[in-house]
């Protein structure tokens, strides 16, 4: 199985500035053949059911604004806010869709500071 | 606009039996992959199950093979999930979750999810 693993698990920054948040992969979930990398990114708030936010690792949701963006390849990848607002208060989770059986990073809360 | 609505949760004893259904409207079910997915109190998301747009193709979860079934009604527009041998580490919130492609992929979408409750 793919170990996704987050860094860091909980992250405070102040309104407007950048919020980064990382996510490493056991093994690569770049497919040689297309080049796409099969990683996509979540944002879940408090009693809610996730919500994507990017697939193939950089692409982003349609109506998801601008200042959330994907970055990374092969084992590495990143989920950058540009310009934290309140309302992206929430638990975030990246997930590979490469190989059986899916899985998803442990999360990690924002939060502002 | 897509909407998943999930049913069939509850309190249910350990070792007892569920069936989840997730009815699917404003897209064209038979067109797409569709998952399961669960949350425990608290916890983070973990995949349970996918099935392929046609049916014939399914995957689990190691935690679940052999006592979860999904199933899909392409004339209902409703998935399925059937749960046998419950224990207490499957008590969670259950997402229903479109994929985004015929094949596995990405969760474009998602229901508000149902709770089951393994306890005696």
């Amino acid at each position: 199985d793919i170990v996704m693993t987050q860094s860091p698990d909980s992250l405070a920054v102040s309104l407007g500035e950048r919020a980064t948040i990382n996510c490493k992969s056991s093994q690569s979930v770049l497919y040689s053949s297309n080049n796409w990398n099969y990683l996509a990114w979540y944002q879940q708030k408090p009693g809610q059911p996730p919500k994507l936010l990017i697939y193939w690792a950089s692409t982003r949701e349609s109506g998801v604004p601008d200042r959330f963006s994907g970055s990374g390849s092969g084992t590495d990848f990143t989920l950058t806010i540009s310009s934290l607002q309140a309302e992206d208060v929430a638990v975030y989770y990246c997930h590979q869709y490469y190989s059986m059986p899916q899985t998803f990073g442990q999360g990690t809360k924002l939060e502002i500071k | 606009e897509v909407q998943l609505l999930e049913s069939g949760g509850g309190l249910v004893q350990p070792g007892g039996s569920l069936r989840l259904s997730c009815a699917a409207s404003g897209f064209t079910f038979s067109s797409y992959a569709m998952n399961w997915v669960r949350q425990a109190p608290g916890k983070g998301l973990e995949w349970v199950s996918l099935i392929y747009a046609g049916g014939s193709d399914t995957h689990y979860a190691d935690s679940v093979k052999g006592r979860f079934t999904i199933s899909r009604d392409n004339s209902k527009n409703t998935l399925y999930l059937q749960m046998n041998g419950l224990r207490a580490e499957d008590t969670a919130i259950y997402y229903c979750a479109k994929g985004a492609s015929t094949v596995k992929s990405w969760f474009d979408s998602w229901g508000q999810g149902t709770l089951v409750t393994v306890s005696s």
